[in-house]
């Protein structure tokens, strides 16, 4: 059963704290795609990675960081430089070609 | 800077009724569009898509135009029903197709 897996769904976490999202992907999908979801905005690109152990910054990277060791993992990092890192966090990926991007059922943060 | 734009964030329609829900972009190097469907609390799921050498793609009761001259495509929803309550995403990628720009959603509304 093909898709992809983000954990956990709520996460709760301290001002000062680093916490990592967890995506996985059984798809054998190249691309992946980190995006962030405010009320009442779009979704907005945090990074992606077309390709094993390379990835490049969206437009809202400042204060995230992202690993992609392997190629069904990508896991985000949300770091103590956020500014405002409550939000509801989804993971996606793509064949690397033209294609609909497929997500993950998201992750919920909150920082308090 | 907001390349993709979806200027109604809702709209309520009676059931069997048409639902349009509209999107314009401002970059002329989009060729590939889509939309996804979003209930809350779960990722975007792929609805419909098209490329910009056509201006019509039909799939059952979803139909997307697209009208290149006006940077404006259209999602429309024939009959509507009350399970379409969500809300929609338009989305744009270049010919690379690697990165994707979303607007920020119309909440669509099916009265019984």
């Amino acid at each position: 059963d093909g898709g992809i897996t983000q954990s956990p769904k709520y996460l709760f976490r301290k001002e000062g704290q680093n916490v990592t999202l967890s995506c996985e992907q059984n798809l054998n999908h190249d691309a992946m795609y980190w995006y962030r979801q405010d009320p009442g905005q779009g979704l907005r690109l945090i990074y992606y990675s077309q390709i094993v152990n390379d990835f490049q910054k969206g437009d809202i990277a400042e204060g995230y960081s992202v690993s992609r060791e392997k190629k069904e993992s990508f896991p985000l990092t949300v770091t103590s430089a956020q500014k405002n890192p409550t939000a509801f966090y989804l993971c996606a990926s793509n064949p690397g070609t033209y294609g609909e991007q497929y997500f993950g059922p998201g992750t919920r943060l909150t920082v308090t | 800077d907001q390349q993709v734009k979806q200027n109604s964030p809702s709209l309520s329609v009676q059931e069997g009724r048409i639902s349009i829900l509209n999107c314009d972009y401002t970059n002329s190097m989009f060729d590939y569009f889509l939309w996804y469907k979003k209930y809350p609390a779960e990722g975007p799921t792929f609805l419909i898509s098209i490329s910009s050498i056509k201006d019509k793609n039909e799939d059952g009761r979803f139909t997307v135009f697209l009208n290149k001259s006006a940077k404006h495509l259209s999602l429309h929803i024939v009959p509507s029903q009350p399970g379409d309550s969500a809300v929609y995403f338009c989305a744009a990628s270049g010919r690379t197709g690697n990165q994707f720009y979303f607007g920020t959603g119309t909440s669509l509304t099916v009265i019984p």
